[in-house]
């Protein structure tokens, strides 16, 4: 069975510091990698995805992630993080053989002005 | 486009009713819907797939007697939590993938049940 593990649970962070969040999967196939943010009291924002294409990913807010197939990863980063940027971040995972989308334990980001 | 509405936003009930929540895809089809579960301060856990038409397919742990999902069309999931108790108090959300055109999977804004 896929699964997902995002080893962070809660990073603490300094306005302008770098983030980078680890999210690695288990599975062989072809899979399509999502990151959402969940603000506090509000709910899923997407905020990248990867079907195909540049491994590369651009979302919003700042935001980017890199598929490295070979270690499993979908890693989010970003370079100089806000305080608006506190947030509960979730890696997700569809492998392509179904249409299940299967989340990872989440990371609790806060940051501080 | 592609929105998932989903009634109540918050419940409260007596321990032993049962609690129905609604997901409506509102302008798609969705032969497929999926109910989650966050517990607090965790992630999301999949329950079970909502299949339009036939019986829902659950993830393993998940009571299917106790939480039953109807899809009887292809824009309407009911996830009933029956002979509720305080345990089950949680946040339930329901997707549907839109896998086609690479666009996901679109969320309700989940319900909040509260067993008291």
């Amino acid at each position: 069975a896929q699964s997902v593990s995002q080893h962070n649970h809660h990073v603490i962070l300094s306005e302008a510091a770098s983030l980078e969040l680890g999210c690695n999967y288990s599975y062989g196939g072809t899979v399509n990698l999502f990151w959402y943010v969940q603000y506090p009291g509000q709910h899923l924002q997407l905020l990248l995805k990867y079907f195909s294409g540049d491994p590369l990913v651009k979302g919003i807010k700042g935001f980017e992630a890199e598929f490295i197939k070979s270690k499993f990863s979908f890693n989010l980063r970003k370079p100089s993080v806000q305080w608006s940027d506190t947030a509960e971040y979730l890696c997700a995972v569809n492998a392509r053989n179904t249409d299940k989308l299967i989340f990872g334990t989440g990371t609790r980001l806060q940051v501080f002005p | 486009g592609a929105v998932v509405s989903q009634h109540p936003s918050r419940v409260i009930c007596k321990s032993g009713t049962s609690v129905k929540i609604e997901c409506r895809s509102l302008d798609f089809q969705a032969t497929t819907m999926f109910w989650y579960r966050q517990f607090p301060k965790k992630s999301l856990m999949l329950m079970a797939t909502s299949n339009e038409g036939s019986k829902a397919t659950y993830e393993q742990g998940v009571e299917k007697d106790k939480f039953l999902i109807n899809h009887a069309s292809l824009t309407l999931s009911t996830l009933t939590v029956t002979s509720a108790h305080p345990e089950d108090s949680s946040f339930y959300i329901c997707s549907a993938s839109i896998l086609m055109g690479d666009i996901g999977y679109t969320f309700g804004s989940g319900t909040r049940l509260t067993v008291v």
